[in-house]
């Protein structure tokens, strides 16, 4: 129940394209939900995040969309550009086990935009 | 200034060693974590501090002993490392521990032989 289902593993797309990440998840008591980037040799750092009252949330080229029934949320990347080029965390976290909260990770998009 | 570092960047050592990470942040932030990346890229949380107490204790061998001397301090100690301890160590830190973004160092790749 803990677990956060990623796909697509890879990802290629031509500049300006639009790729789609997918994230689902069991846990009804999650009410947090970031993306992470991250480059190679590097830590990841948090792209965007909703919670669970809304269903999408723009920032810049980034989206997330969130279906709250369907227990998914996606990532959209608009006029995508080569620098945009890294693997991408899902997350899912949520106030359970007492007062704390741990983020929950989906298994990474390495993606890779092409010139 | 980097806001969250960590020493070493890459730590090489034979096994049945014991070795150290150390991470510091200087955030300002209340909650530390040590998350471990393996080479499937996967992430999974080993230990969270917060304000010096652990608050996080996921089921890693007792071989791993985070400790806090102070909020801006987190570091990590591994007894008898074997070759499944090869992998990126991640210190982060946040504001507190309630779903607030996450802050990650650059990592500390160990490799066990």
């Amino acid at each position: 129940q803990q677990q956060v289902k990623q796909s697509p593993q890879s990802l290629i797309v031509q500049k300006g394209g639009i790729p789609i990440i997918n994230c689902a998840y069991e846990n009804t008591a999650f009410d947090y939900f970031p993306w992470y980037q991250q480059f190679p040799g590097k830590g990841p750092a948090l792209l965007i995040a909703i919670r669970p009252d809304v269903s999408e949330k723009k920032e810049g080229r980034f989206t997330i969309s969130f279906n709250k029934s369907a227990k998914q949320f996606s990532l959209h990347i608009m006029d995508s550009q080569p620098g945009d080029s890294a693997t991408y965390f899902c997350a899912a976290g949520g106030r359970y086990g007492g007062a704390t909260n741990k983020l929950i990770f989906g298994t990474g998009t390495l993606l890779a935009v092409q010139p | 200034d980097t806001a969250v570092s960590q020493t070493p960047k890459y730590l090489v050592t034979q096994m049945g060693n014991d070795k150290s990470i150390k991470c510091e942040q200087n955030l300002g932030h209340d909650t530390m974590y040590w998350y471990k990346q393996d080479s499937k890229k996967f992430l999974k949380i080993m230990f969270s501090y917060n304000n010096k107490e652990l608050i996080i204790n996921e089921t890693v061998p007792n071989r791993f002993s985070p400790k806090s001397p102070d909020k801006a301090h987190l570091n990590l100690h591994i007894n008898s490392l074997e070759l499944g301890d090869s992998a990126v160590y991640f210190c982060a830190s946040s504001r507190n521990p309630l779903n607030s973004p996450l802050h990650f160092g650059n990592g500390t790749r160990l490799t066990v032989t």
